[in-house]
């Protein structure tokens, strides 16, 4: 069965540097079809799209975040990972990784993990 | 950057059917660009409910049905259950921000 669970710091200061990974198992993450991405909700709102990755490393960022996003793969560890620099307490969100299921017409997420709640404080 | 416009609530009672709205625009539902559904139990990440406009992934239960037409799409839940209160989330892509976008979000009430 299929899992994904985020890891990272829970707490991160303002203009630092934010760095989650998402371990995938009973899967491989460099199946063809599919893309890995990462979602965030802040508390008590809606979801955001932050970005994707495919396994051999082509990325696309959310166009709002670009420039502070970068994702990266590693195969042999079957993770992904998110960094976002300069971070501000709108930043401040419960942070989900999730599996992209490539389509035509739009990609659905299936399954997510669990999610880890990352908050910009001082 | 929540370009889908859904109701924030709707409630029945237990059997009822109700549904949820998910209105859009020419840049995504409008452009044929597929509409899914998650569903949010409390405290839980989302779960897909339905994929590709109108298909259920195994184990969803065949109460929830999904339809598309023009730039709104529509998820229906049948015979509601006291289990079906959650927050429920639409979901496509926009080619103007050329970002995958989620709805607004509707709380399920069954009362």
């Amino acid at each position: 069965q299929l899992q994904l669970q985020e890891s990272g710091p829970g707490l991160v200061k303002p203009s630092e540097t934010l760095s989650l990974t998402c371990t995938v198992s009973g899967a491989s993450i460099s199946s063809s079809s599919y893309y890995w991405g990462w979602i965030r909700q802040p508390p008590g709102k809606g979801l955001e799209w932050i970005g994707n990755i495919y396994y051999s490393g082509n990325t696309y960022y959310n166009p709002s975040l670009k420039g502070r996003i970068t994702i990266s793969v590693d195969s042999s560890k079957n993770q992904f990972s998110l960094r976002l620099s300069s971070v501000t307490a709108a930043d401040t969100a419960v942070y989900y990784c999730a599996r992209e299921r490539a389509a035509a017409g739009s990609n659905w997420f299936d399954p997510w993990g669990q999610g880890t709640l990352v908050t910009v404080s001082s | 950057q929540s370009v889908l416009t859904q109701p924030p609530s709707v409630s029945g009672a237990p059997g009822q059917r109700v549904s949820i709205s998910c209105t859009g625009s020419s840049s995504n539902i409008g452009a044929y660009y597929d509409v899914h559904w998650y569903q949010q139990l409390p405290g839980t990440a989302p779960k897909l409910l339905i994929y590709g406009n109108t298909n259920r992934p195994s184990g969803v239960p065949d109460r929830f049905s999904g339809s598309r037409s023009g730039t709104s799409a529509s998820l229906a839940i049948s015979g509601l259950q006291a289990e079906d209160e959650a927050d429920y989330y639409c979901q496509s892509y926009d080619s103007s921000l050329s970002v995958y976008v989620f709805g607004t979000g509707t709380k399920v009430t069954v009362l």
